[in-house]
């Protein structure tokens, strides 16, 4: 079936180890972006990309990475993992950035840092 | 800037009866608005969304809501809960045409629906 695919559905790290969190998507969509989610908080922005070779940061950037080399991934990469990084993770996509486009979410990625 | 406040973090009901979900936005802008659900352990749905057309919008599984410039509201309804949606809400605001997509989560309010 088509839509968003996150790798790991879960981690644990320990403080200052490295990790990264996968997305795929088969829909050829343009924008992609990562999003945590956090109790009470609802979900809030990382970073986001919208084409291949342009990302942004996000409303929450700090202690995060992530590339855009092909249409289909967009990889979050944490360099050193720390306890408030602890969280669940959503990448989403939708086609391009004009009207109101949806956005199609991942499953998540249950992050736990000790 | 743009904000969403939804008033209540936690709504119980029992099976049958109506269900409102309370969401109210400020935006500088002409916003548009949108409903998500995310059942346990699952990624956001998309329950429906508001485009500056119609003020009443209907979605899926039953929901409605109504958008109110004057009040800057956008609650949810249905008219008879089902135990099915049990799930938590979230509604969101994008401003129009906004750089990057940002769009920005209300709190949540999570749903408990007695038998």
């Amino acid at each position: 079936n088509a839509g968003v695919t996150q790798t790991p559905k879960f981690q644990v790290l320990k403080t200052g180890q490295s990790m990264t969190l996968q997305c795929a998507q088969d829909m050829n969509h343009e924008y992609m972006s990562w999003y945590r989610q956090d109790p009470g908080m609802g979900l809030r922005l990382i970073h986001y990309s919208v084409g291949a070779g342009i990302t942004d940061q996000g409303e929450v950037p700090n202690g995060y990475n992530v590339s855009r080399s092909t249409t289909e991934d967009f990889p979050l990469r944490l360099l050193s993992a720390a306890p408030s990084q602890t969280s669940v993770y959503f990448c989403a996509s939708t086609e391009n950035l004009s009207g109101a486009n949806v956005l199609t979410f991942g499953a998540g990625s249950r992050l736990t840092v000790l | 800037a743009q904000s969403v406040t939804q008033l209540d973090s936690h709504v119980s009901v029992s099976e049958g009866t109506p269900v409102l979900l309370r969401c109210n936005y400020s935006s500088s802008y002409s916003p548009s608005l949108f409903w998500y659900v995310q059942h346990p352990n699952k990624g956001l749905q998309l329950l429906l969304k508001y485009t500056s057309a119609a003020t009443l919008v209907k979605g899926i599984n039953g929901f409605e809501a109504e958008f109110k410039k004057s009040e800057t509201s956008f609650h949810l309804t249905k008219p008879s809960a089902h135990m099915s949606d049990a799930a938590e809400y979230f509604c969101v605001v994008r401003r129009a045409r906004a750089a990057g997509n940002k769009l920005t989560f209300g709190g949540g309010t999570r749903v408990l629906v007695k038998p």
